[in-house]
């Protein structure tokens, strides 16, 4: 499978601890996004990177939430002390500046999270 | 910053009709509007999308329509499939003169579509 993945599929946690979650793109893409979704809505864009330079952020990602893309390659999304509110579905996708289509974001299947 | 209204939150049709969805957006920068499909427990998908340059945008039975003056766009579903039924997602975004992506996309409600058989 050549897509975006997301590990893992589905976390759950008990308020107060700390989660992470990978994302590895589509391999030829520079540009790297982090959404989270909740029920009944459209994905909140959260920050985004090109290549290892995180370029911007939502003012949504409070100083709880860390994202990382060290070599360019592969994301991490970081919740540090987890509350009640965080429970959503995170999303990542990715995209090229090169190419044809350097508009088209593509997604992945989401890290679904629970804080109990 | 950006705003997606998008309506109707939820829309049934008959096998065979037609849908429409409906979407403004408050920042008359943005140029780059894709619209996504999201079946139950899978990712967003995106099905077609469409730059400020042209106003309209066909692929088989999916078209897609802006009015830059009026900040809306649509997205028009022709002879519908129960295989239609899904969440969509109208979203809004910027290109560059040389269109790329500054980044981040503003994203709509969503609409459920029911396709009865």
């Amino acid at each position: 499978d050549t897509g975006v993945s997301q590990n893992p599929r589905h976390k759950i946690t008990k308020r107060g601890q700390n989660v992470t979650f990978r994302c590895d793109p589509i391999s030829e893409h520079n540009r790297l996004y982090w959404y989270r979704q909740t029920l009944g809505q459209g994905p909140e864009f959260l920050t985004y990177f090109q290549n290892e330079a995180q370029l911007e952020k939502s003012r949504l990602l409070s100083d709880r939430f860390s994202a990382e893309r060290p070599k360019g390659s592969f994301s991490t999304l970081e919740i540090q002390r987890t509350e009640q509110g965080d429970s959503a579905m995170y999303l990542c996708a990715s995209s090229s500046t090169s190419g044809s289509r350097t508009d088209t974001q593509y997604f992945g299947p989401g890290t679904r999270l629970t804080v109990l | 910053g950006e705003n997606v209204e998008q309506h109707p939150s939820t829309l049934s049709v008959q096998e065979g009709d037609s849908a429409v969805i409906k979407c403004t957006y408050s920042d008359s920068a943005s140029n780059y509007f894709p619209w996504y499909k999201q079946e139950l427990g899978k990712r967003p998908q995106l099905i077609i999308d469409i730059r400020s340059n042209v106003g309209e945008k066909k692929d088989q039975r999916i078209a897609v329509t802006l009015n830059k003056t009026a900040k809306h766009f649509s997205l028009h579903i022709t002879e519908t499939q129960p295989e239609d039924s899904a969440v969509y997602f109208c979203a809004a975004g910027r290109l560059n003169a040389g269109g790329t992506s500054y980044g981040k996309l503003t994203f709509g409600q969503g609409t459920i579509l029911t396709v009865h058989p």
